[in-house]
Formats: structure tokens, sequence, C-alpha cells
């Protein structure tokens, strides 16, 4: 079974600085996508970013980006220039290929941004 | 830009009554899931639907839950029989043919009480 860890319950940084979220996950698969999910106040789930584990390019999505390491199974969020409006809950999530399509989510962490 | 829409956003029942969750998922899209979030839990996959039948299910989908797609836009979950530990944030999902990405809906809370 695919399991998902995101060992930092809670983080927060200064607005306009940078922070990262770290997440590991554990799978014997070799083709996957990871996503991270953003849930503010509101609770509703905000997709984030996504990395196919077949590229070895890391994808960025505007000042978020992220650091894949398949060896390590390692993929971490980085929020460049933070804003108030990225407080919120972030969840990594994992998903095998199409023919088995749940996503496994970890804990989450919760960063606050502090103005 | 579409999105997923659930209601209602709060549903309030008693002990052992029956709810029906609704979504309307993202117009082209094929399948559908249902998961749930216990307040200050993670999320946790519930059920995947593709061409009016399950594609998977999760230890939590026991007898006392259903889905169905009772017409071309709706996408419901029924619990039969509510208990206690069913209170939760219940999120329906749906993604289109050739792409690994699922879109959620705004989420219904459901408090049983």
């Amino acid at each position: 079974a695919q399991t998902v860890t995101q060992s930092q319950p809670e983080m927060s940084v200064q607005e306009a600085e940078t922070v990262t979220l770290s997440c590991t996950y554990d799978t014997s698969e070799n083709n996957y996508y990871l996503f991270w999910y953003k849930q503010p106040p509101s609770r509703q789930m905000i997709l984030v970013i996504r990395q196919e584990a077949y590229k070895q390019q890391n994808a960025t999505e505007n000042r978020f980006s992220v650091n894949f390491q398949k060896a390590a199974k390692s993929f971490s969020l980085k929020i460049s220039d933070s804003q108030l409006g990225d407080t919120a809950m972030y969840f990594c999530a994992f998903m095998t290929n199409f023919g088995n399509e749940k996503l496994t989510f970890g804990t989450g962490t919760r960063l606050t941004i502090i103005p | 830009e579409p999105e997923v829409t659930q209601t209602p956003s709060h549903q309030v029942t008693q002990m052992g009554q029956e709810v029906i969750l609704r979504c309307v998922p993202i117009s082209n899209h094929l399948y559908f899931y249902w998961y749930r979030q216990i307040l200050g839990q993670k999320v946790e996959f519930l059920v995947s639907f593709y061409n009016n039948e399950i594609s998977e299910k999760s230890e939590i989908f026991d007898d006392q839950f259903s889905v169905e797609r009772p017409d071309g836009s709706n996408f419901t979950l029924k619990i039969r029989s509510t208990k206690l530990e069913d209170s939760a944030m219940y999120f329906c999902a749906s993604r289109t043919s050739g792409t690994d990405t699922q879109y959620f809906g705004p989420g219904t809370r459901l408090t049983v009480l």
C-alpha cells in the first residue's frame, strides 16, 4: 500500500519570504503522479501543482515549485514570495497510474503567513 | 471556469437517518469520486465511479454507503443509516479522460447528532 508522510504539522513564515513544505512517500510503483493541494479556511481543496514521476524536470506554477527526488521518494513544495492568501492547510497526495485512480493524502501541513 | 459544485454545504441529521449528498461534476468529466475528511484528519478516499459503476471502493465504503448517477449531471452519495462517526466533510471530485488531475468541489459538512 502507498503511504504519504508530511512531517511538519505546522509552519509559519513572514510575508514575502520563501517556505518549503516536505513530503515523502512510499511505493513500489514506477509510474505515478504527485500533487499538492491547498485547503484554505473555506475547506475547499484546490490543486496547487502536479508532478509526473517519469518527468525529471521539476514542475513550476508561478510562485510554486517542487523539488522531486524520485530515488529518495521525496516531493517538497516551495512557495516563493509568500502572500497572506497562502495561509492554508497543504496536503501532499499520491496517485498510481490511471488504473488505480484514488488519491492517497498525507496528514497535511498548516501554513501560516505572518504579515 | 467550470467547477464541481456540491449541495448542501452543511447537513445536520439525527443518528440513524438517511442522507443524500449531491454533487454536480464538471460537465465533460467522466470519472467521479467521493472522499471524506473527519475534522482535523487527512482526506480519505471512499469510492470511484465510471461508466455507471463503481471502479474502486475503500474499506470505509461499507453497505451503508451507495453512489448513483441518477441523470446526466448529478452524482450522489447516500448514507443509509448515519452514525456519529460519519460526521465529516465529504468532498466530491471529478476528472476527464486522458488526465490525472481530480478537481474537487467545496465539500458538504455532515453533522450527525
